[in-house]
């Protein structure tokens, strides 16, 4: 069974600076999708950007960028150019390809504090 | 429309009482989902439904009676609640395939009380 491990409970940046959330996984399979969320106080789980496993090229959408790194099993997510609006909650999933598998695999979470 | 719609957004309800959770999505999504989520906790597989059928329970109690009427609209149906059963309930949907990208679109949640 795959399994994600996101190891910080908790971070804090300062406003306009640049923070990484790291995330590894473990899955025997060669092709999936992982992906981050962020929940903020208002509780909605809101995904913040994906990868597909067989893309060697980093994700990027706007500020969040991910360093995906397949051999060695990790996703971290950086943003950058912190805003207040980013406090929240931050969840790496995984995604199995295979048919009959549509269960999102969730990291414990970790939550990021961004001060001004 | 991209939206999954959760009603109500917050419910307190006795251990005797039945109720039920609504969830409604119109982006052509066949696969729908209830998550259960504890504070500062990831959200936890209950059930999934895929074309319209339960494909999975992740061995959730019967006090839990989900429901998918048709494509577009899931339900859960709540009755002789306990207090631990208290938390947010998430409904999600996706498409079946991985081909637009896999990942879900949630709700925003239902606080739920159990007194």
């Amino acid at each position: 069974a795959q399994t994600v491990t996101q190891s910080q409970p908790e971070m804090s940046v300062q406003e306009a600076e640049t923070v990484t959330l790291s995330c590894t996984y473990d899955t025997s399979e060669s092709d999936y999708y992982l992906f981050w969320y962020k929940q903020p106080p208002s509780r909605q789980m809101i995904l913040v950007i994906r990868q597909e496993a067989y893309k060697q090229q980093n994700a990027t959408e706007n500020r969040f960028s991910v360093n995906f790194q397949k051999a060695a099993k990790s996703f971290s997510l950086k943003i950058s150019d912190s805003q207040l609006g980013d406090a929240a909650m931050y969840f790496c999933a995984y995604r199995s390809p295979q048919g009959g598998s549509e269960k999102l695999v969730f990291g414990k979470g970790m939550k990021l504090t961004v001060n001004p | 429309d991209t939206e999954v719609t959760q009603t109500p957004k917050h419910l307190v309800m006795g251990m005797t009482n039945k109720k039920s959770l609504k969830c409604e999505q119109h982006m052509g999504h066949r696969a729908m989902y209830w998550y259960k989520q504890k504070a500062k906790k990831p959200p936890e597989l209950m059930f999934v439904y895929s074309y319209e059928k339960l494909s999975i329970n992740e061995s959730v109690p019967s006090r839990f009676s989900p429901e998918c009427p048709n494509s577009s609209l899931l339900n859960l149906h709540l009755h002789a609640l306990q207090p631990e059963d208290s938390a947010l309930y998430l409904c999600a949907s996706s498409h079946i395939s991985l081909g637009p990208g896999g990942g879900y679109t949630f709700g925003s949640g239902t606080r739920l009380t159990v007194v």
